[in-house]
């Protein structure tokens, strides 16, 4: 079974900084998805980027941009010039190709200090 | 214009009662699901609809009974509650196998 793993419980980041936040999963296939969502305290799942494992090209998003390594099944999100907004829960979630059950990491909280 | 909408937003409910979540979804997706998200904000998959046939089954207690009479609709009835189910409970749902998940906004559930 696919399982995703984020090691960081909690982060924080100065306002205008950037932080990246860490996740890592395990799978046998080789054609997937890989998501990052916020949740911020309204409970809402925002999507913030996707990425697909048969894309060399790390996707961005404005100020998020993610680092994946396919070969080390390592997927991070870089938060650039951070802003109070992005306080939130981060998780990282994985869905193989044509599959229907993305699988969640555990999250990882998000402070942004002002 | 609310892409997946689910009801109520919130549930207050005694012990031994039985309630009911309901979703819609106006995205034309032919996949939906409930996911649970428990008081350590975990996220874990409890069902999951294809065009009305169920797909994916978690081991989840047989209280909890999805129903889904179209593809844009998809309720869960939750029997005999118990404490232990209080979280906040999603639906979401997809395109093409492949899209993101599209989620409602959640309903907390509060058992007492």
């Amino acid at each position: 079974a696919q399982t995703v793993t984020q090691s960081q419980p909690e982060m924080s980041v100065q306002e205008a900084e950037t932080v990246t936040l860490s996740c890592t999963y395990d799978t046998s296939e080789s054609d997937y998805y890989l998501f990052w969502y916020k949740q911020p305290p309204s409970r809402q799942m925002i999507l913030v980027i996707r990425q697909e494992a048969y894309k060399q090209q790390n996707a961005t998003e404005n100020r998020f941009s993610v680092n994946f390594q396919k070969a080390a099944k390592s997927f991070s999100l870089k938060i650039s010039d951070s802003q109070l907004g992005d306080a939130a829960m981060y998780f990282c979630a994985y869905n193989r190709n044509y599959g229907q059950n993305f699988v969640f990491g555990p999250g990882t909280r998000l402070s942004v200090l002002p | 214009d609310t892409a997946v909408s689910q009801t109520p937003k919130y549930l207050v409910t005694q012990m031994g009662n039985d309630k009911s979540i309901k979703c819609e979804q106006n995205l034309g997706h032919d996949t939906m699901y409930w996911y649970k998200q428990d008081s350590k904000k975990f996220l874990k998959i409890m069902f999951s609809y294809n065009n009305k046939e169920l797909i994916i089954n978690e081991t989840v207690p047989n209280r909890f009974s999805p129903k889904s009479p179209d593809k844009a609709h998809l309720n869960l009835h939750i029997n005999s509650l118990e404490l232990g189910d209080s979280a906040v409970y999603f639906c979401a749902s997809s395109q093409d196998r492949r899209g993101q998940l599209h989620f409602g906004n959640g309903t907390r559930l509060t058992v007492t």
